[in-house]
């Protein structure tokens, strides 16, 4: 099955940029979707398709992807962004979903 | 507003069966490939199901394959998982999801509504 490697944590300061990466196996040619998910409370799409955003989601979120990696990165860091990050692709091949193991994004 | 309320959820023992339901609002439900997707405490997210606007291309995860049925009623703008053969590993807070682009599951677009989730507790 596809699977989609994500780091276990992320830290940055306030103000910092926080990068977060996906990493699969020529994941460049599937679109990557990417999940913010808060304490208790159900997953928001912040990036959908590689790099387009959800209205209401600030510009400071910003995606990319080439090759086998993908990256959400999160410009000027804010104590609110803290939060676990998902990624997410359709695997053609099985026809599912793949989501990664999720990457837990902690202010310092 | 668009709007997902999942329900059926509670504690049940293993061996058991259990329906949950996904209650649609403020869309046109008939459009968009709908999923379902669980969340075990303190874990990551897995996909459990999923069935495209006319329920004719339906995927399963393996983790449930066999045991879960999805369907959905186009006309009572309502998505249900029946889930049988229930194990303590399926305890889990399950999620339904909208996909963000009519038609097909293909995902391009991913998952642009999640409801608030129900909890399952399978437990003797």
């Amino acid at each position: 099955s596809y699977v989609l490697t994500q780091p276990t944590s992320v830290s940055v300061a306030p103000g910092e940029t926080a990068m977060i990466s996906c990493g699969g196996n020529n994941i460049g040619t599937k679109p990557v979707h990417w999940y913010q998910q808060k304490a208790g409370q159900a997953p928001i799409l912040v990036i959908y398709s590689d790099t387009d955003r959800p209205s209401g989601i600030p510009e400071r979120f910003s995606g990319s992807n080439s090759e086998h990696m993908a990256t959400l990165t999160i410009s000027r860091v804010e104590a609110g962004d803290e939060a676990d990050y998902y990624c997410q692709v359709w695997d053609n091949r099985r026809h599912q979903v793949v989501f990664g193991g999720g990457a837990r994004l902690t202010v310092l | 507003e668009m709007q997902l309320v999942e329900s059926g959820g509670g504690l049940t023992q293993p061996g058991r069966s259990l329906r949950l339901s996904c209650s649609a609002s403020g869309f046109t439900f008939r459009d968009y490939a709908m999923y379902w997707v669980r969340q075990a405490p303190g874990k990551g997210l897995e996909w459990i199901s999923g069935i495209d606007w006319s329920s004719n291309v339906i995927g399963y995860g393996d983790s449930v394959k066999g045991r879960f049925t999805v369907s959905r009623d186009n006309a009572r703008n309502s998505l249900h998982l029946e889930m049988t053969g229930l194990r303590p590993d399926d305890t889990a807070f399950y999620y339904c999801a909208k996909d963000n682009r009519r038609g097909t599951m293909e995902l391009q677009k991913g998952f642009d509504l999640w409801g608030q989730g129900t909890l399952v507790t399978v437990s003797s």
